[in-house]
């Protein structure tokens, strides 16, 4: 079966440029993550969905990251006014329930110039 | 807070070659320890799940130990071929979501 997606898999802005980033759970997975891995570190956690609703958004760095799930699928993490320091690749998860094997999508690129 | 260490940062190997690295976590609060292989452009890759202390898993040519108590998981490579390239993610869970990574090993194989 398809695993999670997303897109775009790279993503050029200018600092200041608001972007979208999106991901396409596994069908039936009701728990979505979306974690941030800068250049040396690990994936660090941003935000937890349980169906439509954002369960835990205590990792999210400032006001400017926000993230959206609408109908309990499909996610949209969106960055305002973005900043050279947002440049990190936005990894996105999936699970059947909260304590589940988390499944990752490939990942989006960001770089702010 | 919660640290999760690995180390090597990154090693090279030839062909045919075995090899191993750690994974160090918290001995408190301990639920899993996930191995994951993330290769380039593709989706980290779910390796193993470990859960209790003494658990020892293998997958092929890879394998993996556990020892909660003094909060530490070995990944073992067999033979390590060049499609073994990728960096190796450890992540403890201490029973929530909220996973929390080290930093990986990034493990080139030389033919």
């Amino acid at each position: 079966g398809a695993g999670v997606s997303q897109t775009p898999s790279n993503k050029v802005t200018e600092k200041g440029k608001y972007v979208e980033l999106r991901c396409d759970p596994i069908s039936g997975h009701t728990a979505l993550y979306w974690y941030r891995q800068s250049l040396g570190q690990g994936p660090e956690f941003l935000i937890y969905f349980q169906g439509t609703g954002a369960a835990d958004d205590s990792g999210l760095p400032n006001d400017r990251f926000f993230a959206v799930r609408p109908e309990g699928s499909v996610s949209t993490l969106k960055i305002q006014r973005t900043e050279r320091g947002d440049s990190a690749v936005y990894l996105c998860a999936s699970s059947l329930a909260a304590t589940d094997t988390q499944y990752f999508g490939p990942g989006t690129r960001l770089t702010v110039l | 807070i919660l640290n999760v260490e690995q180390s090597p940062q990154s090693l090279h190997v030839q062909e045919g070659d075995s090899t191993n690295f750690t994974c160090s976590f918290p001995s408190s609060n301990f639920y899993a320890l996930h191995w994951y292989r993330w290769e380039t452009a593709k989706s980290p890759e779910a390796l193993f799940v470990m859960t209790l202390n003494g658990d020892e898993k293998k997958k092929g040519r890879i394998s993996a130990t556990l020892n909660t108590k003094e909060g530490y998981s070995y990944l073992y490579i067999k033979g390590s071929q060049p499609e073994d390239s990728a960096t190796y993610l450890c992540a403890f869970n201490p029973g929530t979501y909220k996973y929390i990574f080290g930093t990986g090993t990034r493990l080139k194989v030389l033919a």
